[in-house]
Order: structure tokens, then sequence, then C-alpha cells
């Protein structure tokens, strides 16, 4: 079965320093990977995907991250940290099957950004 | 474009009520998903309805439930509340083509 681990519940980050949020992930097959957003009190906003094509992918501000199957992992940067980039990250993998499609999630990551 | 949009914002219910929530999905969009996002306990898979059927469910009691009307639109229904059942209610929908699923902004249940 298809999972995924998040590692580090917290991630404090000061402004202007590298941000990198892991995920790892648990599929025997190819999987479709996924990053999301989620500030308070609202819903996920879609940062990234991955489906098999380049291994590095580049998402919403200014975000990427880079498929390593060697790894099993589909770890989140960002160069240089902004306020506003605090908020949950969760890392998702679609659930493959014979007409099937469904998300599972990691915990989450709450990232916060020190001024 | 619209995006996924879920109504209410907010709801608060006694105990034993019932809740109704509402999801209508970002058009040409035929999946629609509810997950339930409880405090501590992250993003939990509740439903997938696609064409108009329930194509899966997650392991929640069977007093979840909803259905996807013609227009793709879906309700989520909530027999017998528990105070457990207070949470964040988020819907996605899908088009059948593209594999990213869009969140709406989420219903805010609170069970007193």
């Amino acid at each position: 079965a298809q999972s995924v681990t998040q590692l580090g519940s917290h991630v404090s980050v000061s402004e202007g320093a590298l941000v990198l949020l892991r995920c790892n992930y648990s599929s025997s097959v190819p999987p479709y990977l996924f990053w999301y957003v989620q500030y308070p009190n609202q819903g996920l906003q879609l940062l990234l995907k991955y489906t098999s094509a380049a291994t590095l992918v580049k998402g919403i501000n200014g975000f990427e991250a880079e498929f390593k199957k060697s790894e099993t992992s589909f770890h989140l940067t960002k160069p240089s940290a902004h306020m506003s980039d605090a908020a949950e990250y969760f890392c998702a993998v679609k659930i493959s099957g014979a007409g099937s499609y469904q998300l599972t999630f990691g915990k989450g990551t709450k990232l916060s950004v020190i001024p | 474009e619209a995006g996924v949009t879920q109504s209410p914002t907010h709801l608060i219910k006694t105990r034993g009520q019932q809740a109704t929530l509402r999801c209508s999905p970002i058009s040409g969009h035929t999946s629609v998903y509810w997950y339930q996002q409880a405090l501590g306990l992250g993003l939990q898979f509740l439903l997938w309805y696609d064409e108009g059927e329930e194509r899966n469910r997650g392991n929640f009691p069977p007093r979840f439930s909803g259905r996807q009307f013609p227009n793709y639109s879906s309700e989520l229904n909530v027999n017998a509340l528990e105070l457990e059942d207070s949470a964040l209610y988020l819907c996605a929908s899908r088009d059948r083509v593209n594999t990213e699923a869009f969140f709406g902004q989420g219903t805010r249940l609170t069970v007193v």
C-alpha cells in the first residue's frame, strides 16, 4: 500500500534561510506525489506534483521538490524563506489501482519563519 | 475560473443532530472527494464520488454518507453527530484527465 511519512511535525527557519521539508514515500509502483500548503483556517493549495516526468519539479512561490527513487524521497525545498511561507505543508501520494484515484496524506509539517 | 466552493463556512450543531455540508466542484470536474481534518489526526479520506456514483469510502461509520448530483456537486451528511465529529471538512475535485485535485476552503463543523 502506498503511504507517505513527513519527518518533523514542526520546522523553524530564519527569514532568508533555506527551507527543507522532508517526505518519504512507500509505494510498490511508480508513485504520483504532491505537495500541498495550508494557511490557517483555509483549504489546501497545490504547490507542485510529480508524475514520472522530470525528477526535479518546480512549483509555485519558489518551491521545488526532487524525486529520488533510490532514497524513496520527495523533499520540498525553497532557497530563501519568506515570512509569507509560514503555513502547514502536506506531502501526498496517489493510491494507484485500476480505475481508482485517492490521495493519502502525510501528517503535515508546520513551518515557522523567524524574522 | 471559480475554484471549489464549500458551504457553509462554519456550522455549529448539537450532539445527536444531523449536519449537511455542500461542495461545488470546479467546472468540468467530475470527481469529488471529501476529507476530514480533525485536530491532531491529519487529513483522513472520507468519500470519493465520480459520475454520480460512490467509488470508495474511508474508514468511517455509516452515519457519514453523501451523494453527488447530476451537475457533479456533492453533499456530505453526518447523522447522529458526536463531539469528535468536530473538524474541518474539506472537499476536493478533479477532472478526468489530470492527476491533481483542487481543494475548497472547507467547512468548520463544531459539535457542542
